[in-house]
C-alpha cells in the first residue's frame, strides 16, 4: 500500500543545473499535483494535471515543466535550477470528485 | 536540516488540555474546507474536513468548527498528547478546473505540546 511515492527524498544542485523529481501513485487516482512549501508561506500550487495527457498551471509555474503520460506519474522538472527554487516539494494526489489530496512524503532541494 | 515551519506561530500547550487552532479563510463562496497536519519530514496528513453545510464535525479526539458569517475555521483536539506536536494546515477549496477543486492552503501553525 505504498501510495503516493516521491524521489529522491533529499537533493543538491548547483544554480544551473537540471533535474527531474518523481512521483508515482498506485491509487488510479486521475488528479495529481505539486506543491512547494516556504518558510511561513504554506503549499502554494506549481503544476496539476487532471489525467493522463492534460497538465495546467497552477501559482507558481515558472521555470518547472511537467507531463503526464500515464495515470501513475507525473515527473516535475527543474531545467535550469535557481536559488529562488530551494524549497520542500510535495507531490499530491486524489480521484475523481474528491477535495481531500493525499500527499508524498516530500523532496527537500537545495540549489547552492 | 528541516526547513519547513520557520516562522509559524505557534501554540505551546501543556500534555492532556485541550489544544485549539484558528484559521480565517478568505473566500465567502469556498464550501469545503480541511485540516492536515504535518510531522517533522513528512508529508501532510489529513486529519479531518468540513463543508459549509455544517459547523461542527468531531473526529476522534478532534473537532472542527466552522463559522461561515467571520470567515473563521477552528480545529480544537482534546487532552492533547506529545504525538500531536507538528505543523497544523487549514485549507479552502478554491478554483474549479477540470473536475477538480484546487486546494488553497494557510500558512500553518505549530502545535508544541510540553509534559
Amino acid at each position: 500500500n505504498a501510495g503516493v511515492t516521491q524521489t529522491p527524498k533529499f537533493q543538491v544542485l548547483k544554480t544551473g543545473q537540471s533535474m527531474t523529481l518523481q512521483c508515482a501513485q498506485d491509487m488510479n487516482h486521475e488528479y495529481m499535483s505539486w506543491y512547494r512549501q516556504d518558510p511561513g508561506m504554506g503549499l502554494r500550487l506549481i503544476h496539476y494535471s487532471v489525467g493522463a495527457g492534460i497538465t495546467d498551471q497552477g501559482e507558481v509555474p515558472n521555470g518547472y515543466n511537467v507531463s503526464r503520460s500515464t495515470t501513475e506519474d507525473f515527473p516535475l522538472r527543474l531545467l535550469s535550477a535557481a536559488p529562488s527554487q530551494t524549497s520542500v516539494y510535495f507531490c499530491a494526489s486524489s480521484p475523481p470528485g474528491v477535495e481531500k489530496l493525499f500527499f508524498g512524503s516530500g523532496t527537500q532541494l537545495s540549489v547552492l | 536540516g528541516e526547513s519547513v515551519g520557520l516562522h509559524l506561530p505557534t501554540l505551546s500547550v501543556q500534555e492532556g488540555d485541550n489544544s485549539i487552532i484558528n484559521c480565517a479563510y478568505s473566500n465567502s463562496a469556498s464550501d469545503y474546507f480541511i485540516w492536515y497536519k504535518q510531522e517533522s519530514g513528512k508529508g501532510p496528513q489529513f486529519i479531518i474536513d468540513i463543508r459549509s453545510n455544517m459547523d461542527k464535525r468531531q473526529g476522534q479526539r478532534v473537532t472542527v468548527l466552522l463559522n461561515k458569517t467571520v470567515k473563521h475555521l477552528s480545529l480544537q483536539i482534546a487532552a492533547t498528547q506529545p504525538g500531536d506536536s507538528a505543523v497544523y494546515f487549514c485549507a479552502e477549496n478554491g478554483e474549479f478546473s477540470g473536475g477538480y477543486n484546487k486546494l488553497i492552503f494557510g500558512a500553518g501553525t505549530r502545535l508544541a505540546v510540553h509534559p
